[in-house]
């Protein structure tokens, strides 16, 4: 599959910290999404992208497609504790059914 | 609404001994069905993906095999396990309906092969 670029790997925040991470691709990708994984469980949609440029918001996060369909960021505002976790990038690179994912980036927010 | 079942939730197998994990999506027909492999904690490898009874696809060659019975139903299966095959099997589910559907996990098996 595609390769699909996250950064950062890790994030170790205080609670209240806004927190910002991305996704690109040398590729362009018809669809992105961002999922969050908490330990011993499978990965949980949070935002889901469908045209070059859209910027969409799910209580406190952001995620926006990039215009050159190459990149996404997810931003979370004002962490909190619960919001620990790996966050996951998705794209799907021609229209199917294979879903390629990022390599995560692991969120740790302290009290 | 719908839901997907994966089990067991863990597993330990010895090396050489057989596979076989379960997975049923409820609330819908006719789902993309996926069976994804996470190695230490990251990373989601696809390994097997099924839009049909009896259709399967293979994304990387293997020791496992797949096989859909029934619509809402995806198997994984080994006839011998390798010590290589421990990880975090992840069933996830689509709408058939077309493509780029967002995909829904369920909560995963932890295989350790011993």
């Amino acid at each position: 599959g595609q390769q699909l670029n996250q950064s950062p790997q890790s994030m170790f925040i205080q609670e209240g910290e806004d927190v910002s991470m991305n996704c690109t691709s040398s590729s362009i990708f018809n669809t992105w999404l961002w999922y969050k994984q908490d330990p011993g469980e499978g990965p949980v949609l949070l935002i889901a992208l469908y045209k070059a440029g859209e910027l969409t918001s799910n209580g406190r996060l952001t995620a926006q497609f990039g215009i050159t369909r190459k990149d996404s960021f997810l931003n979370i505002s004002a962490s909190i504790p619960s919001d620990v976790g790996i966050y996951f990038c998705a794209g799907f690179h021609n229209s199917g059914y294979a879903l390629n994912f990022g390599k995560g980036t692991s969120l740790l927010v302290t009290p | 609404s719908q839901t997907i079942h994966q089990w067991p939730a863990t597993l330990v197998q010895p090396v050489g001994s057989p596979l076989s994990l379960e997975c049923t999506v409820e609330g819908t027909s006719n789902p993309n069905l996926y069976w994804y492999r996470q190695a230490a904690g990251r990373g989601l490898q696809l390994l097997f993906y099924s839009v049909g009874i009896g259709q399967i696809s293979s994304e990387v060659p293997q020791n496992l095999s797949a096989s859909r019975p029934q619509d809402r139903q995806f198997i994984l299966s080994s006839k011998k396990l390798l010590l290589s095959d421990s990880g975090f099997y992840l069933c996830a589910w689509s709408f058939g309906q077309g493509a780029d559907s967002p995909l829904h996990f369920g909560n995963g098996t932890r295989l350790t092969v011993t």
